[in-house]
């Protein structure tokens, strides 16, 4: 079974407007992490929002939050008032455990397009 | 943040021939790297994971004689393609674990563009 699955291969979203982009996640370890990485074309992997299994709040950071609902095991992206140069791949990741050497799980990806 | 580079960010090269490539932490020391290979507009694929004094952990279907790691300092870990072909022709990213952080985020090197003729 895929470790992380994002349905959305390619999104659109007029600027200033907010998106959400899917994530779900499967594992049976209790202690995990949540992290969205932003991909532009030049290749580089910019590290966004981070959230821990055990966290009370859905992490927030700037105009990024992350939708946690851990029953559903969703980790949804919400951009809010989006800009240009948030057009790029968004990539959500799992690492397992609390070993702090262990895999990252990569999603497949979204690629998402800002509209002027 | 904490910053990892690549060198180079771009190389061509002939079949036949070993390119290799630098994955260096800054303003951290990190005991753990990353090696990761990605295809166009698909996922990153880990290849291995470099810990510094030992040797790398490969992961299943990656040629370990044709992908060197080398992790010799706390700040350089390094692949080298051996024997090149096409096929190999990719983007290949590193990333190191940073400093301790609640997080414990992994830190992106910007990639390197091989590409064998």
């Amino acid at each position: 079974a895929q470790k992380i699955t994002q349905t959305q291969p390619g999104m659109f979203v007029q600027e200033k407007e907010a998106v959400t982009l899917d994530c779900t996640y499967d594992t049976s370890d209790p202690s995990y992490g949540l992290f969205w990485y932003k991909q532009p074309s030049s290749g580089e992997m910019i590290f966004l929002i981070y959230q821990g299994s055990y966290d009370q709040q859905n992490a927030t950071e700037g105009r990024y939050s992350l939708n946690f609902q851990k029953a559903r095991k969703s980790a949804n992206l919400v951009i809010s008032a989006s800009q240009l140069g948030d057009s790029a791949m968004y990539f959500c990741a799992m690492r397992e455990g609390r070993n702090t050497g262990n895999q990252f799980y990569f999603g497949t990806g979204t690629s998402l397009t800002v509209i002027p | 943040g904490a910053v990892v580079s690549q060198h180079p960010s771009r190389v061509i090269c002939k079949s036949g021939t070993s390119v290799k490539i630098e994955c260096r932490s800054l303003d951290f020391q990190a005991t753990t790297m990353f090696w990761y290979r990605q295809f166009p507009k698909k996922s990153l694929m880990l290849m291995a994971t470099s810990n510094e004094g030992s040797k790398a952990t490969y992961e299943q279907g990656v040629e370990k004689d044709k992908f060197l790691i080398n992790h010799a300092s706390l700040t350089l870990s390094t692949l080298t393609v051996t024997s090149a072909h096409p096929e190999d022709s990719s983007f290949y990213i590193c990333s190191a674990r940073g400093p301790y952080s609640r997080a414990d985020t992994q830190y992106f090197g910007p990639g390197t563009r091989l590409t064998v003729l």
